[in-house]
């Protein structure tokens, strides 16, 4: 069965800071892996997705994630973190054909000023 | 372009007692989901519908949890009876196609509270 572990719970880094917030993930085959993100009443907003292709991707809002198959990893970065990126965010999976995604239990980021 | 409506965004009820959601995906979108976001966890989908068939269902606790999609637009999500567990916040989103690289469009959601 296809799962997420996002290690990290909460984090919180400096406004102007980088950022990285972890993904691993377990799925059989080629995965398709998604990073979203959500504000407070929110729903959630696509950041990037990563079907095939070249392993880093960008995204909206300054957003960017590396592939890493041999570490089955899928990790978040930004390299200066705004206020208004303080947030909760969800990476998932999802597999070739099957539209079900997979959501890890999430990372909130607080940004001190 | 409207995005995904969902009413009402808050509810509380008493355990025993029934409550529905309503969605309204983004137009011509045909693929619509339910997901259920418990305190901490990440959205868990709940069923899944295709124009106004269930594509999956494996994950909705079917003695209390029906959902429905009447003509294959707006869909309604209910529990009855309510439990403790079921607090929550259920989310509705709906894509074009039933493929996985196709983006998930999420409403803000509904909180609910059962007390």
């Amino acid at each position: 069965a296809q799962s997420v572990t996002q290690p990290d719970i909460h984090i919180t880094v400096s406004e102007g800071a980088s950022l990285e917030l972890r993904c691993n993930y377990s799925y059989g085959a080629t995965p398709y892996l998604f990073w979203y993100v959500q504000s407070p009443g929110q729903g959630l907003q696509l950041l990037l997705k990563y079907f095939s292709g070249d392993t880093l991707v960008q995204g909206i809002k300054g957003f960017e994630a590396e592939f890493k198959r041999s570490q089955s990893s899928f990790n978040l970065r930004k390299p200066s973190v705004h206020w208004s990126d303080a947030a909760e965010y969800f990476c998932a999976v999802g597999g070739d054909g099957n539209e079900k995604l997979t959501f890890g239990t999430g990372t909130r980021l607080t940004i001190i000023p | 372009e409207a995005g995904v409506a969902q009413s009402p965004r808050y509810k509380i009820i008493e355990k025993r007692q029934s409550v529905a959601f309503w969605c309204n995906p983004i137009s011509g979108h045909a693929t619509l989901y339910w997901y259920q976001q418990i305190l901490g966890q990440g959205p868990k989908l709940l069923i899944q519908f295709q124009n106004n068939g269930v594509v999956d269902d494996s994950q909705l606790p079917k003695d209390r949890f029906s959902a429905e999609r009447l003509k294959g637009v707006d869909s309604t999500l209910k529990i009855q009876p309510a439990k403790l567990e079921d607090s929550a916040v259920y989310l509705c989103a709906s894509s074009l196609v039933t493929q996985a690289y196709n983006e998930q469009f999420f409403g803000p959601g509904t909180r609910l509270t059962v007390l």
